[in-house]
């Protein structure tokens, strides 16, 4: 099955705690995105890849970072800096050069 | 930055009805999109309209595009209680690998 999958569903952290989301694509697509989304609200672009080894800052990337080492990955860390962490995060992914993005079921985090 | 405005925010009608959401952006734009979103879930691509069509219709869903306006709307015709979700619309410009999201509108589907 071809697909974007994205683990663990549920994450639990401790204030001051770095923690790392999974997001993992057999598509083959070239492009890939993190976005954050609260309740009740849109979705807010946090980080992009075009190509390995290669990324860009979205809207609100203060306080995350990314890496891009294989076309298949695309981690995402949340690091003790973000100062309001709790949020769904959502990984998606996009051919090159295409316009419909797949989506992950996504990752629930939550500070405590 | 959200580019899409989406409205209204919440709706609510009985199965059988036709829903009717709009959107409006800021920018000039490439292409427009919308997703659903089922409750905790990740999002779905629905439709896409390119900023040379003016409608485009796929199954039950209808969209429009008003370029002079700067607007879409999504008619869901004859809904089913399984059309209850959020729906985003997304834009791109041109050369932008990337989306802009609006805030989404809530659509409850009652039997």
């Amino acid at each position: 099955d071809g697909g974007i999958t994205q683990s663990p569903k549920y994450l639990f952290r401790k204030e001051g705690q770095n923690v790392t989301l999974s997001c993992e694509q057999n598509l083959n697509h070239d492009a890939m995105y993190w976005y954050r989304q609260d309740p009740g609200q849109g979705l807010r672009l946090i980080y992009y890849s075009q190509i390995v080894n290669d990324f860009q800052k979205g809207d609100i990337a203060e306080g995350y970072s990314v890496s891009r080492e294989k076309k298949e990955s695309f981690p995402l860390t949340v690091t003790s800096a973000q100062k309001n962490p709790t949020a769904f995060y959502l990984c998606a992914s996009m051919t090159g050069g295409g316009n419909e993005q797949f989506f992950g079921p996504g990752t629930r985090l939550t500070v405590l | 930055s959200q580019q899409g405005e989406e409205d209204p925010q919440a709706l609510s009608i009985q199965e059988g009805e036709n829903a009717t959401m709009n959107c409006s952006y800021k920018t000039s734009i490439n292409n427009l999109q919308w997703y659903r979103q089922n409750s905790g879930r990740g999002l779905v691509h629905l439709i896409l309209i390119r900023s040379n069509e003016r409608e485009k219709h796929s199954g039950r869903l209808r969209v429009t595009l008003d370029t002079s306006k700067k607007s879409s709307s999504l008619l869901i015709t004859a809904s089913r209680a399984a059309d209850t979700a959020s729906y985003f619309c997304a834009t791109d410009t041109w050369g932008a690998q990337k989306l802009v999201f609006g805030q989404g509108t809530r659509l409850t589907i009652n039997p």
